[in-house]
């Protein structure tokens, strides 16, 4: 399994809180990657890095922001959490963009619960 | 917009019987394509990826997926599904046209029937 942690692995919050989650590797890839799960609606990507200080939107980046100060580390913050932001989180790395042939490994996700 | 269908929202087989779960992408002139398996409270698993060359490839588990460009489809199948199959099943595309993203479908929840 790539090495990918995710920390923290379950977390209950209330409306208006600032959340940061945070995503480990240990493979030492370039691409990393936030996606929501929600219910049918399979992954959406939130944001991705394609290098240290390197972040981009995805689809649905709205009441996110990102940060990434080293190759290993990838934080995902909600500035103040609403309960439209429950959900499960999951990280993901790949050594290349995924426009090219690359797949991509995930981490075990975080159940984030806003009430 | 690109975007990836998958039309069953659940499928259910008995032990024993073939499986095939579709997936459709809306373009992509040399599209990489996925499918993941993800086991209730897990993260995804890579079942099997195509990038190039024979369109039939094998994965992981005993599951085999078809690329046909023509009808711009990635069918995942299994000739014969064991009780532990039971998962949700995401396929996913990426492409130039998708920039440095995977697009995933909305899954298919796969249940077995002893």
């Amino acid at each position: 399994d790539a090495g990918i942690t995710q920390s923290p692995r379950h977390k209950v919050t209330e409306t208006g809180t600032p959340v940061t989650l945070r995503c480990h590797q240990t493979e030492n890839h370039r691409y990393m990657y936030w996606y929501r799960q929600d219910p049918g609606h399979g992954l959406r990507l939130i944001h991705y890095s394609y290098g240290v200080k390197d972040t981009d939107k995805g689809e649905v980046s709205d009441g996110y922001s990102v940060s990434r100060s080293k190759t290993e580390d990838f934080l995902l913050t909600l500035e103040s959490a609403t309960s439209s932001q429950t959900s499960v989180y999951f990280c993901a790395i790949s050594e290349l963009p995924s426009g090219r042939a690359s797949e991509q490994f995930f981490g075990p996700g975080t159940r984030l619960t806003v009430l | 917009a690109q975007s990836v269908t998958q039309p069953d929202i659940h499928i259910t087989v008995s032990e024993g019987a073939s499986l095939e779960l579709r997936c459709n992408y809306s373009y992509g002139a040399t599209p990489y394509l996925f499918w993941y398996v993800q086991s209730p409270g897990q993260g995804l698993q890579l079942l099997l990826k195509y990038f190039s060359g024979d369109t039939l490839v094998q994965g992981i588990k005993g599951f085999e997926a078809e690329f046909k460009r023509s009808q711009s489809s990635f069918n995942l199948r299994k000739p014969s599904v064991h009780w532990s199959d039971a998962a949700e099943y995401f396929c996913a595309v990426g492409a130039v046209e998708y920039g440095n993203k995977l697009v995933f479908g909305a899954g298919t929840i796969l249940r077995v029937k002893s």
